[in-house]
């Protein structure tokens, strides 16, 4: 089983709505990345959350650390935001070393 | 300022070469990352270091990879006698110890 989970693998949606993926981890984490890529684009880090919540825009990501999970919402999805996104977990692997540990990826899709 | 920028942006080799990656992190971040994504794959962790600490190597996927860092800033990523399978996006990220993460545009390796 991998050690970060996410949900749904592939999400098609129409311009407007609003969109939920989710991550689970199954580790004791110091931090969560929700991360994007876009086709052929590179990596941007959209959040680093430990606790709560944090809103970016039209962005909202939540962590519950007590049942090892996340959410990142999108409302009023354009098609711009169609892109994979990617849940990554931040472990300390001893003394000060950190590792990301990354999810598989959500492609999302949104049509006009 | 600037950002994580990786040289070259794209390397075509042949089969049993070997090949440099190169990472300038930002200014200041102690801790440097390497990764890649192949193909149709998720993110894939090889090497951590963290300021003049000995590198977390647990994840690189064989002895031809080796990476160092230089007076904990540029690091390079070296891959002997490389393989088809080695094709891949190679990403660097820096960070200051613990928080968020900034990626490096990537070097695209196609191995002929």
């Amino acid at each position: 089983k991998n050690e970060v989970e996410q949900s749904p693998q592939n999400l098609t949606a129409q311009e407007g709505e609003f969109i939920t993926i989710n991550c689970s981890y199954s580790v004791g984490i110091s931090a969560l990345h929700w991360l994007q890529q876009h086709p052929g684009g590179g990596i941007v880090s959209l959040f680093m959350l430990s606790s709560g919540k944090k809103k970016h825009g039209r962005l909202i990501a939540t962590i519950n650390i007590q049942e090892k999970h996340s959410s990142l919402h999108i409302t009023a999805s354009h098609p711009r935001d169609s892109a994979v996104y990617i849940c990554a977990v931040l472990k300390n692997s001893g003394g000060s070393n950190y590792k990301l540990t990354f999810g598989k990826g959500t492609l999302l899709t949104v049509n006009p | 300022g600037a950002g994580v920028s990786q040289s070259p942006s794209n390397k075509v080799t042949e089969k049993g070469k070997d090949v440099e990656l190169r990472c300038d992190p930002i200014s200041g971040h102690t801790a440097l990352y390497w990764y890649r994504q192949s193909l149709g794959q998720g993110l894939e962790f090889l090497i951590y270091f963290q300021g003049n600490s000995a590198p977390d190597k647990s994840g690189l996927p064989s002895d031809r990879f080796s990476a160092e860092r230089t007076g904990g800033s540029v690091s390079t990523l070296t891959i002997q006698r490389t393989q088809q399978e080695d094709s891949a996006v190679y990403l660097c990220a820096s960070s200051l110890t613990g928080v968020r993460e900034y990626f490096g545009p990537g070097t695209r390796l196609t191995v002929l």
